[in-house]
């Protein structure tokens, strides 16, 4: 099956500077690559998404970047704000709604002030 | 939050005890999902639902069933809790095929 990881675990920022978040997946298949963030006590809530046949995709202070052929996507928030501070989760599928996502172990991003 | 309601959203149960956890959607979704959350593991699917009375296995099935006799209503069913499913449980829902998936707020388990 599919296997995504995501690094890094944890990813300390000062405020105003830009993080960046990188996934790989095993599975070429995958076609979807969404990214969620989650509040403590929260569910995941999804803030961006990338589809195989797009290699970037931006709104706002947010993108993401795929690399089919490296099997490897990155999220990347600029101007970083307090608000920001979450887990992180990127996710790969291969469509259809069958087998869900599956999901990378998340990243602890901190926006230090 | 795609009227996603889970229920309960904390419970504390005894091992060897069954538990019944309740998904409910209000708008008529073709897809559920359960996941669990745990510290190091990220979410993993459990079971998941393309239509009335059709479920198939996830990731980690092992101790966990699931039936949907309804569109609205996904329920997750330890028959026997065990310390190990002491976790955070999430319902999802997506709209259609090649469509954004969509988060409930989560029930937290513990089993003593």
């Amino acid at each position: 099956g599919e296997n995504v990881e995501q690094h890094p675990s944890t990813l300390s920022v000062q405020e105003g500077d830009s993080a960046v978040i990188k996934c790989t997946y095993s599975d070429s298949a995958s076609n979807y690559f969404p990214w969620y963030k989650q509040e403590l006590g929260k569910g995941p809530q999804l803030i961006i998404d990338i589809r195989s046949n797009v290699g970037e995709k931006k709104d706002q202070r947010i993108a993401v970047t795929l690399n089919k052929t490296a099997k490897h996507f990155s999220l990347h928030i600029t101007e970083t704000q307090p608000e920001d501070s979450a887990v992180y989760f990127c996710a790969a599928s291969k469509g259809g709604g069958a087998d869900g996502l599956t999901f990378g172990k998340g990243t602890h991003l901190i926006i230090q002030p | 939050d795609a009227g996603i309601t889970q229920s309960p959203r904390h419970k504390v149960t005894e091992t060897g005890t069954p538990v019944t956890l309740r998904c409910h959607q209000t708008e008529n979704h073709r897809y559920m999902y359960w996941y669990r959350q745990d510290p190091g593991h990220g979410l993993r699917l459990i079971h998941y639902s393309y239509g009335v009375k059709d479920t198939d296995k996830g990731e980690v099935s092992d101790g966990y069933s699931v039936s949907r006799s309804k569109t609205e209503d996904f329920l997750l069913t330890l028959e026997s809790a065990t310390s190990s499913q002491t976790s955070v449980y999430f319902c999802a829902i997506m709209r259609g095929e090649d469509t954004e998936a969509f988060f409930g707020q989560g029930t937290r388990l513990t089993v003593v």
